[in-house]
């Protein structure tokens, strides 16, 4: 399968709604997550399962979708949340992973 | 407290092997359905799943760079390592390894080391 992820690039300043999506080449169920990585440091888990948030997750990030469409929405940036984006999903078993090519958030 | 940490040279030369060793704790990868994978990135692009291994010993390869591949587990050590054949220039990256999350039914990755750097250069 193959993951792809829309815009590459978003421009948005703090306190506003960024919406980030992710698509699927073929249908994954809910079988998707997103990670946040910013410079210089591993990817951080934000969602699982599509909408489950990770531990210690802050609420402003959420996730919707299912099948080969899929949002993170995070409802009001803040200055630590400027970063690059991944999904994330996996079929088969033992499974095999695939990563989408990421959306960059920058600062407007 | 769940840590990894991957160790291994930061520089190879183009057709040598590389080898990577992926150190854990907090948890143990002989119980349940413990999984570590190995996920590369190279300077300023996107993240590459390689190869996963699981406590039943059963493995996954990415597609594409499997015939390189080779993924084994020491549990008695809480290691992991993964080793590449054939090194190539291409191959220079970033190499992390992560915890597959071993509760939920869903498959995604809860903790990652904080990664290796790899240079492939003769």
């Amino acid at each position: 399968k193959v993951m792809t992820q829309s815009p590459a690039t978003l421009s948005a300043s703090p306190g506003e709604r960024a919406t980030l999506s992710c698509r699927a080449s073929q249908t994954v169920a809910t079988n998707l997550a997103w990670y946040q990585q910013k410079p210089g440091q591993a990817p951080r888990l934000l969602i699982y399962g599509a909408s489950t948030r990770a531990t210690g997750i802050p609420a402003r990030f959420s996730g919707s979708g299912s099948g080969t469409e899929f949002t993170l929405t995070i409802s009001s940036l803040q200055s630590e949340d400027f970063a690059v984006y991944y999904c994330q999903q996996y079929d088969n078993w033992p499974p095999r992973f695939t990563f989408g090519p990421g959306t960059k958030v920058n600062i407007k | 407290q769940v840590t990894l940490k991957e160790s291994g040279p930061v520089l190879v030369k183009p057709t040598e092997t590389l080898t990577l060793t992926c150190t854990v704790s907090g948890f143990s990868l002989s119980n349940g359905r413990m999984g570590v994978s190995w996920i590369r990135q190279p300077p300023g692009k996107a993240l590459e799943w390689l190869a996963s291994i699981f406590s039943n010993d059963e493995r996954s390869f990415s597609p594409s760079l499997k015939s390189r591949l080779t993924i084994s587990k020491d549990s008695s050590k809480s290691q992991v390592v993964l080793t590449m054949t054939n090194m190539d220039p291409v191959d220079s990256a970033t190499y992390y390894c992560a915890r597959i999350d071993p509760i939920q039914i869903y498959l995604f990755f809860d903790f990652w080391g904080q990664g290796t750097p790899v240079t492939v250069s003769s």
